[in-house]
Parts: structure tokens; C-alpha cells; sequence
């Protein structure tokens, strides 16, 4: 079993819809929970993180953590056609991270 | 401050062949991290160190492959003959211990390709 699965995807969304994205992960001991994106052929960008149950909003992206569930989402709002890449979750455990493969995200104009 | 860095950015090589990477952390950071990352996978962990002290490393880390934080600012990962399933992107990640959520930020990778 893999330490982090994410939904598959490809996911394709119009312009100005709602993206959503899955994760679950295996260690009940972690503690902190990340959504890196990472456009191709480029290093990951950290745009979220989450500690704590419950909702979390930056601008446009809401992270959700269940922990009892082993549930972390990532909605992003009014996508825009720059949000187009590849959104990897990942989960810290003893300083390092486990990352799931990524969900790659794509924004019909 | 300038984000972290690594150079360089890509390397091509024979097998055979040694390569040498080398990363410079955010200024204030006191940890490094080192990940592979292979075509449609996440990055996978390889080895962390806090300061000059390597604390933990992968058992995807074969003999070949050895890393240094000398003086507990930039870090060396060295890879030995190399083979062509060592083609991936390198990445170094730093954090602060200052930071109770340890934040890693990635630098923009090396991409090795070995021939």
C-alpha cells in the first residue's frame, strides 16, 4: 500500500469552476500536510499547508484535513487557466516528506 | 534572500561515469533535504541533514550515491558509475527548525540523463 494516493486524475475543469482534489495517506502519526504544484518541467511550489482538522483558505485554494479519516482535499475556486499543472499532496513524518503522484490539473478556457 | 539553488541545472552523462550536485540552502535554514523524482511519480525522499549532521537516509540511497554538508551550509550528492536508472530530477529542499510546521522549499532541481 502506497504511503500517499492521490485521485488519479487527468482532471479537466472550465475556466471559473471549482477544482477538487483527493488525498489519503497511511501514517496516522503525521502530523503536517502539504499541496506543492508543480508546472512541467519545474521544481514543486508550496502554496498550502495544513495542521490542524478543518478548513484552511488562502485566496483561491481551501485545504480540508480529517485526520481521523486520513483525508486531506485541496478545492481550487474560480480556476483560472494559470492553475493548469500537476498538484502533488504530500505528508511530513519525521522531518521528511512522503509525497503521492500527483494529480494533474488541466483549465479549459 | 534568493530561494535555494542548485547547480547545475541539467547534466548529461555516460554510465560509468561519476556526477556531482551541488545545493545552497536558504540562508537561514538549517535543514536539507535531497529527492529523486522520476517521469509522473512524486519526489522521493533520499537524505536530510540538520546542519552538518546527515540524520537519515533512504534505503533507495545504494552505495553509490553519498552526500556531504560540510560546514552545514551548502550540500554535495555525489552519484558514482552511474546507470541509466539513475536518470532523474534531483531535487534539495531546505527548511528551518525554527519552523514548528518545518516548511521545505525546493530549489529548481538538477536533471541528470545518463547515456
Amino acid at each position: 500500500q502506497k504511503e500517499v494516493e492521490q485521485n488519479s486524475g487527468p482532471l479537466s475543469v472550465p475556466e471559473g469552476a471549482i477544482a477538487s482534489l483527493n488525498c489519503t495517506y497511511s501514517d496516522r502519526g503525521s502530523q503536517s500536510f502539504f499541496w506543492y504544484r508543480q508546472y512541467s518541467g519545474k521544481s514543486p511550489e508550496l502554496i498550502m499547508s495544513i495542521y490542524s482538522n478543518g478548513d484552511k483558505e488562502d485566496g483561491r485554494f481551501t485545504a480540508q484535513l480529517n485526520k481521523a479519516s486520513q483525508y486531506v482535499s485541496l478545492l481550487i475556486r474560480d480556476s483560472q487557466p494559470s492553475d493548469s499543472a500537476t498538484y502533488l499532496c504530500a505528508v511530513n513524518a519525521d522531518y521528511k516528506l512522503s509525497f503521492g503522484a500527483g494529480t494533474t490539473v488541466t483549465v479549459r478556457a | 534572500d534568493t530561494g535555494v539553488s542548485q547547480n547545475p541545472r541539467h547534466k548529461i552523462t555516460k554510465r560509468g561515469q561519476n556526477v556531482t550536485f551541488r545545493c545552497d540552502p536558504i540562508s537561514e535554514h538549517n535543514r536539507l533535504y535531497w529527492y529523486r523524482q522520476t517521469l509522473g511519480q512524486g519526489p522521493e525522499f533520499l537524505t536530510y541533514f540538520q546542519n552538518e549532521a546527515q540524520l537519515e537516509k533512504s534505503r533507495l540511497l545504494s552505495d553509490r550515491f553519498s552526500a556531504e554538508r560540510p560546514k552545514g551550509s551548502f550540500s554535495t550528492l555525489e552519484i558514482q558509475r552511474t546507470e541509466q536508472g539513475d536518470s532523474a530530477m534531483y531535487l534539495c529542499a531546505s527548511s528551518s527548525t525554527s519552523d514548528f510546521n518545518d516548511e521545505q522549499f525546493f530549489g529548481p532541481g538538477t536533471r541528470l540523463t545518463v547515456l
